[in-house]
């Protein structure tokens, strides 16, 4: 069953902790991407990979980090120095630059 | 000036009516559009894309381009209250980072 998956749902950090998502794709899709989704706000950018071991920032990239080692994974590390992480993370991927992307479930973080 | 800017509404029309929603885009070099809708609290599923001047359709929808005028639409005809939810415009910025970039939403009710 084709898609894109990520994990966990739901997750709870303490401040001053470093937390990684992950997100999984089987589409054989070359580009993917990160974006913060915060309540009644649009999509903002945070990573993007067109290739493997290749990334770009997006427009929030403070905070976060990133690596493409493999062409069906991207996790995302949310570190201590992203001062507002609680949101709802979401990734997703397309078969390239500049077609059509698909998101995952989605990733809900508070910090507690 | 937003790169992607959509009316946040909400729009309210009656069931069975036209909803008719808008994006303007400030990136002149854009090449791919995207009308995602997004109800609360999942994350966003792609409804159309379009990437050449004109009117696409499919289905209850359709997408139309104007390049010239940087102004994209959707238009959904009989509209039904299961059309309530948040629709996502995104472009893909015509640079050679092929960002893509999403619109804050416009809330969509469809009253019975």
């Amino acid at each position: 069953d084709g898609g894109i998956t990520q994990s966990p749902k739901y997750l709870f950090r303490k401040e001053g902790q470093n937390v990684t998502l992950s997100c999984e794709q089987n589409l054989n899709h070359d580009a993917m991407y990160w974006y913060r989704q915060d309540p009644g706000q649009g999509l903002r950018l945070i990573y993007y990979s067109q290739i493997v071991n290749d990334f770009q920032k997006g427009d929030i990239a403070e905070g976060y980090s990133v690596s493409r080692e493999k062409k069906e994974s991207f996790p995302l590390t949310v570190t201590s120095a992203q001062k507002n992480p609680t949101a709802f993370y979401l990734c997703a991927s397309s078969m390239n630059r500049g077609t059509e992307a698909f998101f995952g479930q989605g990733t809900r973080l508070t910090v507690v | 000036q937003k790169e992607v800017e959509q009316n946040s509404g909400p729009l309210s029309v009656p069931e069975g009516a036209i909803a008719s929603l808008n994006c303007t885009y400030s990136d002149r070099g854009s090449q791919s559009f995207f009308w995602y809708r997004q109800y609360s609290g999942k994350s966003p599923e792609l409804i159309m894309s379009i990437y050449s001047n004109g009117d696409k359709e499919d289905g209850r929808f359709t997408a139309q381009l104007n390049k010239a005028s940087q102004y994209v639409s959707l238009l959904i005809r009989d509209s039904q209250p299961s059309d309530s939810a948040t629709y996502l415009c995104a472009v893909t910025r015509g640079d050679s980072s092929y960002k893509l970039i999403f619109g804050s939403g416009t809330r969509l009710l469809v009253r019975p």
